[in-house]
């Protein structure tokens, strides 16, 4: 049974449009992030949360916000789409917050901004 | 930057082979972490190394860390065709900080 799941897998969108990319853990993890993952770049760092609060925001637009309802979820809002947005998005968890502690990431959400 | 190295690196080999594959970092860390990604999926972990520790083994991995010169080395003896991937190290962010930051990585084909 997978672990952390994404949804959906694949995701087309509209300039200027609004999307959120949804995650959920079942893995008992206290610490989610976000990362982004654009063709041929690194994964790049976007957010971690850690008991549900965002502990860190390395995205400088605030067209991107992480909503967390639950402690296992960890959900990404994107609004005013842009095609420079179009990338994989990975959510992760770990046991806790911390450079020591093994992320675990999901599948994907492939986005692409037409 | 994080890296020395920025962009994506290519390996091609035959099955059985060994191989390594090295990253550089400018920031002091606590540990590398070295991660694997096959093609569609999301990265996932191979080995951690911490400041503390020279060498790490796993199976046919082994990685190094030599911390006077922020570099670690991950190495695979005996390489097979499901070993394709691509592979990152990461570290933490600036001083102190818990974030990893990922390398560009290096794309590993092994052929059968």
């Amino acid at each position: 049974d997978p672990k952390i799941i994404q949804k959906p897998k694949y995701l087309v969108a509209v300039t200027g449009s609004e999307k959120i990319l949804i995650c959920e853990q079942y893995l008992g993890h206290n610490a989610m992030y976000w990362y982004r993952q654009s063709a041929k770049k690194p994964l790049e760092f976007m957010f971690s949360y850690s008991y549900q609060k965002l502990m860190d925001n390395q995205t400088a637009s605030s067209r991107f916000q992480p909503q967390s309802s639950k402690k296992n979820h960890l959900d990404l809002q994107i609004t005013a789409l842009k095609p420079d947005d179009s990338a994989t998005y990975f959510c992760a968890s770990s046991q806790d917050r911390g450079s020591s502690y093994e992320q675990y990431f999901g599948p994907g959400t492939r986005l692409t901004v037409l | 930057s994080q890296w020395g190295e920025e962009n994506l690196q290519a390996l091609s080999i035959q099955e059985g082979e060994d191989v390594t594959m090295n990253c550089s970092y400018k920031t002091y860390t606590t540990v590398v972490q070295w991660y694997r990604q096959k093609s569609g999926k999301g990265p996932a972990l191979i080995i951690l190394i911490r400041s503390n520790e020279r060498e790490k083994r796993s199976g046919r991995l082994r990685a190094t860390l030599d911390t006077s010169s922020q570099s670690s080395s991950l190495s695979i003896t005996g390489t097979l065709a499901t070993d394709t991937a691509v592979y990152f190290c990461a570290t933490e962010g600036s001083s102190g900080s818990w974030q990893l930051i990922f390398g560009s990585g290096t794309q590993l084909t092994v052929m059968p």
